[in-house]
Order: C-alpha cells, then sequence, then structure tokens
C-alpha cells in the first residue's frame, strides 16, 4: 500500500498570503494525484487531478504540481473562504489512499 | 447538475449486516467508475471500494475484502455496498463518489454521506 505523508498537519495564515501545502509519497505514483478540499460538515470536493490538473470551477489561486513522489498544492493569496483541510490522494495503484491531511486556518 | 444520494446507513450491532445505496442522476451513469469512502468521524478520508462502469472489474480495501461488496445496476442508476460481518472500525461516514471520466480513481462528484454506526 502507498502512504501518503502529508506536511504541515496545520496552517495558520492571514488573507492574501500565499500557502505551500506538501504530499509525499512512499513509492512513485507517477502523476498520478489529486487534491481535495473538505469543510466542516461537507463532503470532500476535487480541487485538482493528475498532479496539476484543476477540476471543473477551481479558482486560479490553486494549483498542483510535482510528480513522482513529491507534490505541492499551492493557494497563491488565501481567501476567508479556503479555511478547511486539504487532502491528497493517490490512484496510480490499488488500494487508492489519501493522505492524514492538512488543515488550513485563516488569521 | 450531478446529484449523488446515499441511503441505509445505520445503528448495526457487530456482526451484522447493512446495505448501504446511492441514487445517481445528471450524469450518463454506465460511463462512470463508481467507488465509497468513508471517514471516521473527525479523522481522514479511507477509500473503500470500486466498481467499473459496466459493473466488471471491482476493486476493495484490504480492510473490507471479503466482507464487502460492491455492486451496481445501470438499469437504475444507483450503486449499492453490501456490508457483512460489520465491526467497530467500520463505523464511519460513507461517501459515494463518482470516479472522474478519464482518471477513474479521482473522485468529482460527491454525495452528502450516510452515517454508519457498529456498536453494542
Amino acid at each position: 500500500e502507498i502512504v501518503l505523508t502529508q506536511s504541515p498537519a496545520t496552517l495558520s495564515l492571514s488573507p492574501g498570503e500565499g500557502a505551500t501545502l506538501s504530499c509525499r509519497a512512499s513509492q512513485s505514483v507517477s502523476s498520478y494525484l489529486a487534491w481535495y478540499q473538505q469543510k466542516p460538515g461537507q463532503a470532500p470536493s476535487l480541487l485538482i487531478y493528475d498532479a496539476s490538473n484543476k477540476a471543473t470551477g477551481i479558482p486560479a489561486r490553486f494549483s498542483g504540481s510535482g510528480s513522482g513522489t513529491d507534490f505541492t498544492l499551492t493557494i497563491s493569496s488565501l481567501e476567508p473562504e479556503d479555511s478547511a483541510v486539504y487532502y491528497c490522494q493517490q490512484r496510480s495503484n490499488w488500494p487508492f489512499t489519501f493522505g492524514g491531511g492538512t488543515k488550513v486556518e485563516i488569521k | 447538475e450531478v446529484q449523488l444520494l446515499e441511503s441505509g446507513g445505520g445503528l448495526v450491532q457487530p456482526g451484522g449486516s447493512l446495505r448501504l445505496s446511492c441514487a445517481a442522476s445528471g450524469f450518463t451513469f454506465s460511463n462512470s467508475a463508481m467507488s465509497w469512502v468513508r471517514q471516521t468521524p473527525g479523522q481522514g478520508l479511507d477509500w473503500v471500494s470500486q466498481i467499473s462502469g459496466s459493473g466488471g472489474p471491482t476493486h476493495y480495501a484490504d480492510s473490507v475484502k471479503g466482507r464487502f461488496t460492491i455492486s451496481r445496476d445501470n438499469s437504475k442508476n444507483a450503486l449499492y455496498l453490501q456490508m457483512n460481518d460489520l465491526r467497530a472500525e467500520d463505523t464511519a461516514v460513507y461517501y459515494c463518489a463518482k470516479d472522474a471520466i478519464g482518471a477513474a480513481g479521482a473522485f468529482d462528484q460527491w454525495g452528502q454521506g450516510t452515517l454508519v454506526t457498529v456498536s453494542s
């Protein structure tokens, strides 16, 4: 099973600041990595798939990069509504696995 | 508009069974692989199972293999998860998720979830 390790666990930033979230895989997942946003009481929603492809309707301030074992989700300028937990997930091998999440708090 | 509506959750005793359903609308159901993903209250996400659009190949997490069965009825636009021999560690919110076209295994639409509680 591929283990995904996300860092940091929590990020506390002010509106307008940039955020960089990391996801590291225990073995190569090629580019088959997705990012999801989950707000309290809601289901997750897809932000990025295949490392860098934005899902429909995702604002330009969100971007993804990386390949192999190291991936990054960047939020260029934080908005108050970006307060959420962000998960990475690999679809390279079954069983699909998720990272433990990074909580982004807006000060 | 894509809609996924889960049902069938509830309280069940250890060793018991439960069948979850997911009613899908707003897309060509038979064209999409579908998955179940669960989330323990206050914890992270855990993929459970996937089924192809045709209902053919299925895949399971090791933790549920042999106990859970995923199936679908494309004539009814419905996805199912039969859960047998339930354990306390199966307690979670279960989400029905649509696999992205061309990127099966990435989940571009999710239901609101149904809570399964396994307790005596």
